[in-house]
């Protein structure tokens, strides 16, 4: 079983619709999740961090965790072409000196 | 000023040599990485270092030597480049400890011919 588990997609939305992403991880112990996009050629940027369960808005993101199924997804409302990317679900280690990353989601809004 | 700074951007070497690969952070992070990303976009990590000490090796062939002389720099060097090093390379920092946010570098774009 891989680590963190991603459907790779792609994900093909309208603009204006909402997107879910979804990931699952395999390590309860496990604390801090994060979201990154990365665009094409370019690194990897920071959406969102969540450390508890329940839900984490900002602006038209918002991530979900729920610890007891070991999932984490994300939301992106009134979804924009700009939003096109892929998307990567990280976790961190209990350790904390190594965040692994799942393979990532390609969202493709289509205008 | 980049936070994390990274070169070369591209490189483009034959079978068999030796490369390496800088990376710098102006963060004042304590903890630095190496990533590969495949083809398939799939970014792994290589290393973590913390405060110049290594913490993590995730069985990367002994080709690969990291080396960190201060907190703020880790190199990356490469020996008997093999087809299969052909990836992006990402160096990466963060505070240390679980919680904190990973900040990438630009990315070395690594060719073997």
């Amino acid at each position: 079983q891989k680590e963190v588990e991603q459907n790779s997609g792609p994900l093909s939305v309208p603009e204006g619709a909402i997107a879910s992403l979804n990931c699952t991880y395999s390590d309860r112990g496990s604390q801090s999740f994060f979201w990154y996009r990365q665009y094409s050629g370019k690194s990897p940027e920071l959406i969102m961090s969540i450390y508890s369960n329940g839900d984490k808005e900002d602006g038209r993101f918002t991530a979900q965790l729920n610890k007891a199924s070991q999932y984490v997804s994300l939301l992106i409302r009134d979804s924009q072409p700009s939003d096109s990317a892929t998307y990567l679900c990280a976790v961190n280690s209990p350790g904390g000196f190594k965040t692994i990353f799942g393979a990532g989601t390609r969202l493709f809004v289509k205008a | 000023d980049t936070a994390v700074s990274q070169t070369p951007k591209y490189l483009v070497t034959q079978m068999g040599n030796d490369k390496s690969i800088k990376c710098e952070q102006n963060l004042g992070h304590d903890t630095m990485y190496w990533y590969k990303q495949d083809s398939k976009k799939f970014l792994k990590i290589m290393f973590s270092y913390n405060n110049k000490e290594l913490i993590i090796n995730e069985t990367v062939p002994n080709r690969f030597s990291p080396k960190s002389p201060d907190k703020a720099h880790l190199n990356l060097h490469i020996n008997s480049l093999e087809l299969g090093d052909s990836a992006v390379y990402f160096c990466a920092s963060s505070r240390p400890g679980p919680g904190n946010t990973i900040y990438f570098g630009e990315g070395s774009w690594l060719t073997v011919v």
